[in-house]
């Protein structure tokens, strides 16, 4: 299994251009998670996806900030338009049940927005 | 609220020695669901262990048990005979059943093994 697989790994934008962050699950696994770490304020939940449906954005910051998950094996976070303090690394997790199982995490995307 | 405490920022401890990362959690979900993930420097979530809050005894992952005690709302990560790779961050997670799986992490706990 190849497990979670994020792209890119590391990106550099300038303020005000759009990022696009791309999330590959696990097969078979039907929850999907979008975290975003950052030294200031930890490991924070974005929004979460179950069975390719969101059920919980309440954690993503703000309009310029949106997710889906077209179907079971992708799923995009976007960014538009990027500011600095976006600059973070955000993290894609899938997991094969929506409770009490664990989360496999993918390697991250670095982002920095200057 | 902070649902997750974990209240040591960094922990120090001798190569073979075992080591205790403390969590204290906060829920009114009767059914949740406690993990420990490690950070390493390299940056990678490995996921390390996972208590469910019915199960009866202590979860065990190797050198890896969880100190559960319900009553205290605590879930603590003990890691025996510590070796040098064992140097990472360390995040307590809760995820609780009855809010539609949404998942809480603590600060982390920064530890670092001594030759």
């Amino acid at each position: 299994d190849a497990g979670v697989i994020q792209s890119p790994r590391h990106e550099v934008t300038e303020m005000g251009q759009e990022v696009t962050l791309r999330c590959k699950p696990i097969s078979g696994h039907n929850s999907l998670f979008w975290y975003r770490q950052t030294m200031m304020r930890g490991l924070e939940l974005l929004i979460y996806f179950n069975n390719n449906v969101p059920i919980d954005d309440s954690g993503m910051p703000e309009d310029r900030f949106s997710a889906k998950m077209p179907n079971a094996s992708f799923s995009t976070l976007k960014i538009q338009p990027s500011e600095p303090r976006d600059s973070a690394v955000y993290f894609c997790a899938s997991s094969g049940q929506l409770t009490g199982a664990e989360a496999f995490f993918g390697q991250g995307t670095r982002l920095t927005v200057v | 609220a902070q649902k997750i405490t974990q209240t040591q920022p960094g922990m120090f401890v001798q190569e073979k020695e075992a080591v205790t990362l403390d969590c204290t959690y906060d829920t009114s979900d009767p059914s949740y669901g406690l993990f420990w993930y490690k950070q390493p420097s390299s940056g990678e979530m490995i996921f390390l262990i996972y208590q469910g809050s019915y199960d009866q005894q202590n979860a065990t992952e190797g050198r890896y048990s969880l100190n559960f005690q319900k009553a205290r709302k605590s879930a603590n990560l003990v890691i025996s005979a510590s070796q040098l790779g064992d140097s990472a961050m360390y995040f307590c997670a809760m995820r609780e059943n009855t809010n539609a799986g949404k998942s809480t992490f603590g600060d982390g706990t920064t530890l670092t093994v001594k030759p």
